[in-house]
């Protein structure tokens, strides 16, 4: 079957850092989207990755290991409007995207 | 314009009513798609539009009847609904299906179902 794994939620301080982990099993993988979802709102795209390593973009940079099936999004200089839940989804071998459940995030002052 | 509208934002109606959600997107994305999510769930596909042809039904019950009536619009009508459909209702569009082309999601409907 598929399977995407994220932490259910995750606490962490304004100003700090932290890593949200993704890891999945998926028939095939032709890239892993995070997306960035607001309570009772719909989801705003991040990232888009289908190649190995970190991409430094901004506050959010996407991690990539394809030989392990896993990736993180490292949130740095966290603000309080960064808490939201965090999105994995990966495209697989049909092009069928697959959504994990979502990682919390919750920021504390 | 990267913008994907839908309305109306809040819909409340009880199990006989007829109601359509709809969805428009001036982007030129030529996917179409229709997701139900529940809360703290992630989205759960329920149509796919690709060049104004559904080429996917995530085996959904026949009281949700989409349409697409052009590019750039998609209808979602709903007849005879259960208080379980209550959820919010995303429509998103990508530049084509079938490929890594990213979904961008309008700001939802949310169904409430008496």
């Amino acid at each position: 079957g598929q399977n995407i794994d994220q932490p259910t939620e995750m606490t962490a301080t304004e100003g700090a850092i932290v890593q949200i982990n993704c890891t999945y099993q998926t028939s095939g993988f032709n890239g892993l989207f995070w997306y960035q979802q607001h309570a009772g709102e719909a989801p705003t795209f991040l990232s888009y990755n289908v190649l190995d390593g970190l991409e430094e973009k901004g506050r959010f940079s996407p991690f990539l290991s394809r030989s392990k099936g896993y990736s993180y999004l490292l949130l740095k200089e966290l603000q309080m409007k960064d808490s939201a839940s965090y999105l994995c989804a990966v495209i697989d071998s049909n092009y069928q995207l697959i959504w994990g459940a979502g990682t919390k995030l919750i920021i504390k002052p | 314009d990267t913008e994907v509208t839908q309305t109306p934002k809040h819909l409340v109606m009880g199990m006989t009513n007829k109601k359509s959600l709809k969805c428009e997107q001036h982007m030129g994305h030529r996917a179409m798609y229709w997701y139900k999510q529940k809360a703290k769930k992630p989205p759960e596909l329920m149509f796919v539009y690709s060049y104004e042809k559904l080429s996917i039904n995530e085996s959904v019950p026949s009281r949700f009847s989409p349409e697409c009536p052009n590019s750039s619009l998609l209808n979602l009508h709903l007849h005879a609904l259960q208080p379980e459909d209550s959820a919010l209702y995303l429509c998103a569009s990508s530049l084509g299906q079938g490929d890594t082309d990213t979904q961008y999601f309008g700001p939802g409907t949310r169904l409430t179902v008496l």
